[in-house]
């Protein structure tokens, strides 16, 4: 157990709709990342929030955002959505303030299916 | 940004035998090197990293080097065995330890261990 949880698991709906996909990192990480993984693909960056601010982006559509909340939770949110978004979204937490090794702890994920 | 190559995509090897993948990174400021493994249906887990300022690195089994001219890394799995069997996906990023950064993933390749 990495101690980040991804909610919710599985997700279906159809196109046009919106979703929101919740990540709560590990106690104590200040960071959070969102990757998302298609088939057959590897891991790719959408975007990173540190302490509430978003702090890099990826490969993140004009579709997609995120937030960081006081709490550290995130959310990322994808609208207007298309077949091809269909993807398992993986959410990851690092950077603990005074003990910080670089190391990314990843959810299991969350699988969005767009029919 | 940092682009990453990770050969094979699939690599099957008999119980007992070795097992080596390949990485080429782009970005010479690159400085820590990580390894995940992902089992199915879970998320990636870091199995051993390396930073720039070593050459190789050793845990049990697992081994990786690097060759930071060349910008090349690998995983060596020595007697290998089934639960060995997995997707492992190559990393790299640049900045300072205990800093927030973001993971550029290779494609992953998909070991399969045969009995």
């Amino acid at each position: 157990d990495s101690g980040v949880t991804q909610t919710p698991k599985h997700l279906i709906t159809a196109t046009g709709q919106r979703v929101t996909l919740r990540c709560s990192p590990r106690s104590g990480d200040l960071s959070v990342y969102w990757y998302q993984q298609s088939l057959d693909q590897g891991l790719q960056f959408l975007i990173q929030y540190y302490n509430g601010e978003e702090r890099a982006k990826g490969n993140i559509l004009e579709r997609f955002s995120a937030q960081q909340f006081p709490d550290l939770h995130s959310e990322l949110n994808l609208s207007s959505l298309e077949l091809g978004d269909s993807a398992l979204y993986f959410c990851a937490s690092g950077v603990r303030q005074g003990a910080n090794t670089g190391e990314l702890f990843f959810g299991e994920g969350s699988r969005l299916t767009v029919l | 940004g940092e682009n990453v190559e990770q050969h094979p995509s699939t690599l099957s090897v008999q119980e007992g035998d070795s097992a080596v993948i390949k990485c080429t990174y782009s970005d010479s400021a690159s400085n820590y090197f990580p390894w995940y493994k992902q089992e199915l249906g879970k998320g990636p887990q870091l199995i051993i990293d390396i930073r720039s300022n070593v050459g190789e690195k050793k845990d049990q089994r697992i081994a990786v080097t690097l060759n930071k001219t060349a910008k090349h890394f690998s995983l060596h799995i020595t007697e290998t065995q089934p639960e060995d069997s997995a997707v492992y996906f190559c990393a790299a990023t640049k900045g300072e330890r205990g800093s927030a950064r973001q993971l550029t993933f290779g494609s992953g390749t998909q070991l399969t261990v045969l009995p």
